[in-house]
């Protein structure tokens, strides 16, 4: 079956500009995740949705990020203000639930210039 | 919260030999798994092992959970080996963290 979608795979934006990520999560799957993966490091983690509510939002850097699953399905990443610290690849996950197996998109590479 | 250490950060391989990596977490889990990070960024399930053993072709992983670590073996490498092993541990009530990686080249 399909596996986990992201869109755009690349986007590149000005400093100041607000940003949105899709990530489309396997069907029927309730948990969410959102990562960031800087170069030559592992994903860190963002936020976790069980079905529309945002779980743990704990790795938020700061009020510049924000996400939402408003039908428990699709979610989408903003960034307000974007800066250049920003640029990183920005990873979605999904799972049955929390503490099963996570599938990853192939990410969205962030670029701010 | 959890710490995920991984070794050898590098490891250089001639094509047919075998190779062990490990991954140690400081906390008791209920969730780990395996990733293999392709050329092109895409993470690839290799293994969900909280506890136990398992085997998938030239792949095998053993977490042992009351000693807090995993072992990821390769045997028989190939060069579509290449690439970046991750390490990914979730513990009750805590995030999901992931380890530095262990960068594999296996050379033809």
């Amino acid at each position: 079956g399909a596996g986990v979608s992201q869109t755009p795979s690349n986007k590149v934006t000005e400093k100041g500009k607000y940003v949105e990520l899709r990530c489309d999560p396997i069907s029927g799957h309730t948990a969410l995740y959102w990562y960031r993966q800087s170069l030559g490091q592992g994903p860190e983690f963002l936020i976790y949705f069980q079905g529309t509510g945002a779980a743990d939002d704990s790795g938020l850097p700061n009020d510049r990020f924000f996400a939402v699953r408003p039908e428990g399905s699709v979610s989408t990443l903003k960034i307000q203000r974007t800066e250049r610290g920003d640029s990183a690849v920005y990873l979605c996950a999904s799972s049955l639930g929390s503490g099963w197996e996570q599938y990853f998109g192939p990410g969205t590479r962030l670029t701010v210039t | 919260g959890i710490q995920v250490e991984q070794s050898p950060p590098d490891l250089i391989l001639q094509e047919g030999a075998n190779s062990t990596l490990r991954c140690n977490f400081s906390d008791s889990v209920n969730n780990l798994q395996w990733f293999h990070q392709n050329p092109w960024g895409q993470l690839i399930n290799l293994f969900y092992i909280p506890s136990g053993t398992k085997q998938n072709g030239r792949l095998s992983a053993t977490t042992v959970a009351t000693e807090r670590y995993s072992l990821l073996y390769i045997s028989s490498s190939q060069t579509t080996d290449s690439g970046v092993y991750f390490c990914a541990v979730g513990s009750y009530g805590q995030n999901f963290v992931f380890g530095p990686g262990t960068r594999l080249s296996v050379l033809p």
